[in-house]
């Protein structure tokens, strides 16, 4: 069956520093992998999309990347800021109808 | 940016009562709207895809007669809970679709918390 894992349930890192997380796929071919963030009791916000075709997608202090041999992105954040504190989630879309299919999320908790 | 609202934003409910929740998209035309369901510490779970006017299409295990939704128009559709049981209580979240560039593009709501005592 399809599977998404997402690294960690938490992860904890200094302000400043670069948070790495990390979303791999089973039994899945996905046209694109998206990254949202959501904060506690609200709904997701879109981030970055990444085709299967490219291997690195930037924003500011935002960059993805998409393996689809090893199944896996990469999601950075980089100088994180307390403000980055949240959960992310990775949804890979493929197939009919556009459904996006969400992975478990990392909540990132960034201090000063 | 697209932005899609949700109405009630938080329910209290008795046991078999219904509660009927409304997702709007504000500022674009959602032909596709999703409604997906969220327990605590989980992740969203797809329950339904609705086109506006046909009837929706619902995903493994998620009982069409006891979600009900309506897709009436390019800017509204409503999920109703019925009989709604504790069971049911979670974080019910809608997005409104549109395709760019060949791929999907989901603006979400801010959700909608229903508790059922």
């Amino acid at each position: 069956s399809q599977k998404i894992e997402q690294n960690s349930e938490a992860l904890n890192i200094q302000e400043g520093k670069t948070a790495t997380l990390t979303c791999n796929y089973t039994n899945y071919s996905p046209a694109y992998l998206q990254w949202y963030r959501q904060d506690p009791g609200r709904g997701p916000v879109f981030l970055l999309l990444i085709r299967e075709n490219e291997k690195e997608k930037r924003k500011e202090r935002l960059k993805v990347t998409f393996d689809t041999t090893l199944k896996q992105s990469l999601f950075h954040i980089t100088a994180s800021q307390p403000a980055d504190s949240a959960t992310y989630l990775c949804a890979l879309e493929g197939g009919t109808a556009s459904k996006l299919t969400f992975g478990t999320g990392t909540r990132l908790q960034v201090t000063l | 940016g697209a932005v899609v609202s949700q109405h009630p934003s938080w329910v209290i409910c008795k046991s078999g009562t219904s509660v009927k929740i409304e997702c709007r998209s504000l500022d674009f035309q959602a032909t596709t709207m999703f409604w997906y369901r969220q327990f605590p510490k989980q992740s969203l779970m797809l329950m339904a895809t609705s086109n506006e006017g046909s009837k929706a299409t619902y995903e493994q295990g998620v009982e069409k007669d006891k979600f009900l939704i309506n897709h009436a128009s390019l800017t509204l559709s409503t999920l109703t809970v019925t009989s709604a049981h504790p069971e049911d209580s979670s974080f019910y979240i809608c997005s409104g679709g549109s395709m760019g560039q060949g791929h999907s593009r989901q603006f979400f709501g801010p959700g909608t918390r229903l508790t059922v005592l």
